[in-house]
């Protein structure tokens, strides 16, 4: 089972340079959502989304852009990368609803570096 | 408004010695609570989900206690490979959104 699985790993931006880091899942979740993870400040929600078509911004979505035309893929742009914008980036996934199992499953992360 | 405290920060043991990390939490209508263990360099990883209030589940070395103000998970008689950093989150009402502490630290050693 691959779960949810984010590229790339690591990758080096200029500021002001545009970039997509990609989600992916198979597991038919329909909830999807980005997290940033930064020292001492824990996972803050990004932008989400409830299924294919819907999104919603989440705690901190300024800078950031997200599409869901599938159920599998859940891509995050940033439009123009900014210093502040260094952090881990963490996709999530699970089902949503009244699902009683409703756990999100974690990608490996994204280590963005904008320098 | 919505808020989750992990204590403490960070938490040495030594192996064999049992302890405890703290989730305190405020939210509109819990939908659940979850633990999940972090690796450095890695994704964090599913431990349990709590629903009520006294409900406690386990896994191994792990037990996951759940009342409703606070969440503890106990460690008995931890070993290395039990060192990580443990995070709790919550959800509520009818949203999915997850609401993360900050985490706690574990370091056990032989």
């Amino acid at each position: 089972n691959a779960g949810v699985t984010q590229t790339p790993k690591f990758q080096v931006l200029k500021t002001g340079q545009s970039m997509t880091l990609q989600c992916a899942q198979d597991m038919n979740h329909e909830y999807m959502s980005w997290y940033r993870q930064d020292p001492g400040m824990g996972l803050r929600l990004i932008h989400y989304s409830v299924g294919a078509g819907i999104t919603d911004q989440g705690e901190v979505p300024n800078g950031y852009n997200v599409s869901r035309s599938t159920t599998e893929d859940f891509p995050l742009r940033l439009l123009s990368a900014a210093p502040s914008q260094t952090s881990v980036y963490f996709c999530a996934s699970s089902y949503g609803g009244g699902a009683r199992n409703t756990e999100a499953f974690f990608g490996q992360g994204t280590r963005l570096t904008v320098v | 408004e919505d808020q989750v405290t992990q204590s403490p920060e960070a938490l040495r043991l030594q192996e064999g010695e049992s302890s405890s990390l703290n989730c305190s939490y405020t939210v509109s209508g819990l939908r659940g609570l979850f633990w999940y263990r972090q690796d450095p360099g890695k994704g964090p990883e599913f431990l349990f989900t709590l629903y009520s209030a006294g409900e406690e589940k386990e896994k191994e070395r792990l037990k996951a206690t759940l009342t409703k103000k606070e969440s503890f998970l106990h460690i008995t008689a931890p070993k290395p490979e039990d060192s990580a950093t443990y995070l709790c989150a919550v959800k509520r009402g009818n949203t999915d959104k997850l609401i993360f502490g900050t985490g706690t630290r574990l370091q056990v050693f032989p």
